[in-house]
């Protein structure tokens, strides 16, 4: 299986914010590189797919980069709403696997 | 637009069968480019994909938990399944069916992400 390595595993930060989440991959995936969202009792949301394609209705601030091994999710001017866990996914090969999160908490 | 809704029971004896359906509103499981997951997580760990169905009713599994799980599709009722057999305490996780978006061609299929979820439904084993 390919191992999906995220850092850092959780990071805080204050309103207004940018961050930038990285997910690293032990072999190369192209760009087949997915980002979601989890909160609590809520169905997890993709935001970003194919490493940088936004999700319909994603906002603009959500943003992904990388291809190959390393992959960024950068979120700019953080709102209230996005304080969450942050997982990436490879669809490279079966099976698709995740990485172990980053949970972006408030300052 | 598609909506997903995991149903089932709650609570599970061990070594039995641990068994939950997805019911699929707004669009149809029979749609081109869409294939149907079940993704699990356990308490405080990672997210695990368990496998996909196919409108045809192929599946994939993953391959740690290929010898205990059957996923199944009945496009009758616009629904798919899963059946995990042999349950244990490790079983126990927050289930979750999801859409995925991708294309087969020439015999090899290539995903997008899983851009629909259900909310997911906590199954415990024990007894």
């Amino acid at each position: 299986d390919i191992q999906m390595t995220q850092s850092p595993s959780s990071l805080s930060a204050s309103v207004g914010d940018t961050v930038t989440l990285t997910c690293r991959a032990s072999q190369s995936i192209s760009s087949y590189l997915n980002w979601y969202q989890l909160k609590p009792g809520k169905a997890p949301k993709l935001l970003i797919y194919l490493a940088s394609s936004l999700q319909s209705g994603v906002p603009s601030r959500f943003s992904g980069g990388g291809s190959g091994t390393e992959f960024t999710l950068t979120i700019r001017s953080l709102q209230p709403d996005d304080f969450a866990v942050y997982y990436c996914q490879q669809s490279y090969r079966t099976p698709p696997t995740f990485g172990q999160g980053t949970r972006v908490e408030i300052k | 637009q598609v909506q997903l809704q995991e149903s089932g029971p709650g609570l599970v004896k061990p070594s039995q069968t641990l068994s939950l359906t997805c019911s699929v509103s707004g669009g149809s499981i029979s749609s081109d480019n869409y294939y149907w997951s079940w993704i699990r997580q356990p308490a405080g760990k990672n997210l695990e994909w368990i496998g996909r169905v196919y409108p045809s009713g192929t599946a994939d599994y993953n391959p740690s938990l290929k010898s205990r799980v059957t996923i199944s599709v009945d496009t009758s009722n616009n629904q798919f399944s899963l059946k995990l057999s042999s349950v244990t305490a490790a079983d126990t996780a927050a289930y979750y069916c999801a859409r995925e978006e991708g294309y087969c061609s020439r015999g090899s299929c290539y995903y997008y992400g899983m851009d629909v979820w259900g909310q997911g439904t906590t199954v415990t084993v024990s007894s």
